[in-house]
């Protein structure tokens, strides 16, 4: 079974600049997250979607932040603009949905901005 | 709102002694409770998870860990750490009415010398 895909692997980029990370999930996972993992700390979660319908973003910066999954499957994560304080590992993670379950990860977009 | 804390931040140990990494929990009601290990340059993976029954569950690699609801706590336990084990750990929690998003402690960072 492929894992969750994420691309790309790591990114530099100015403040200010805007940046976009994709992830695949896992086939037949219907629900997706990001998480935002600073260093030194657990990962935090900023969107979860259902299909692709958003479950829950109240922690993610609006104003900055933005994600979609327009065809229920892959997803982006936009930064504009970006802040020093933006870097960090950005994870997309998949599950099943049904019932308790749990939730796959992939390798993570490290963010530096500079 | 749910949190998760990890009390030891960094852990140093030696091949085959025991180990002991505390989680503890805020949140009154029914939880599912997982660990995730995430070993040098890879992605988040699952170690074991509780979602009811007996409370010692045992995970992958020799790893169990023991939900206490009375003490809100899910401590990581293994009884001989290998050098391989040098990770970091994380301590999630996923509350029964929060879908299957988790909140996740701030981790341990284990180096095991060999």
């Amino acid at each position: 079974e492929a894992g969750v895909a994420q691309s790309p692997r790591y990114k530099i980029i100015e403040k200010r600049q805007s940046v976009a990370f994709w992830c695949n999930p896992i086939s037949g996972h219907a629900t997706l997250y990001w998480y935002q993992q600073i260093l030194g700390q657990g990962p935090k979660l900023l969107i979860q979607f259902q299909n692709n319908g958003v479950v829950d973003d109240s922690q993610l910066p609006k104003d900055r932040f933005s994600a979609e999954r327009l065809k229920g499957v892959d997803s982006t994560l936009k930064i504009q603009p970006a802040k020093l304080e933006d870097s960090a590992v950005y994870l997309c993670a998949s599950d099943k949905t049904q019932g308790p379950t749990e939730a796959f990860f992939g390798q993570g977009t490290r963010l530096t901005v500079v | 709102a749910q949190s998760v804390s990890q009390h030891n931040h960094h852990v140093i140990l030696s091949e085959a002694a025991s180990l002991e990494l505390g989680c503890n929990y805020s949140y009154g009601g029914t939880v599912n409770l997982f660990w995730y290990v995430q070993y040098p340059g890879q992605h988040l993976q699952l170690l074991l998870k509780y979602f009811s029954g007996d409370p010692l569950v045992k995970g992958i690699k020799g790893f169990e860990a023991e939900f206490i609801k009375s003490k809100f706590s899910f401590n990581l336990r293994k009884p001989s750490v290998q050098w391989s084990d040098t990770a970091e750990y994380f301590c999630a929690v996923n509350a029964n009415n929060a879908g299957n998003m988790l909140t996740f402690g701030g981790g341990t960072r284990l180096m095991v010398k060999p």
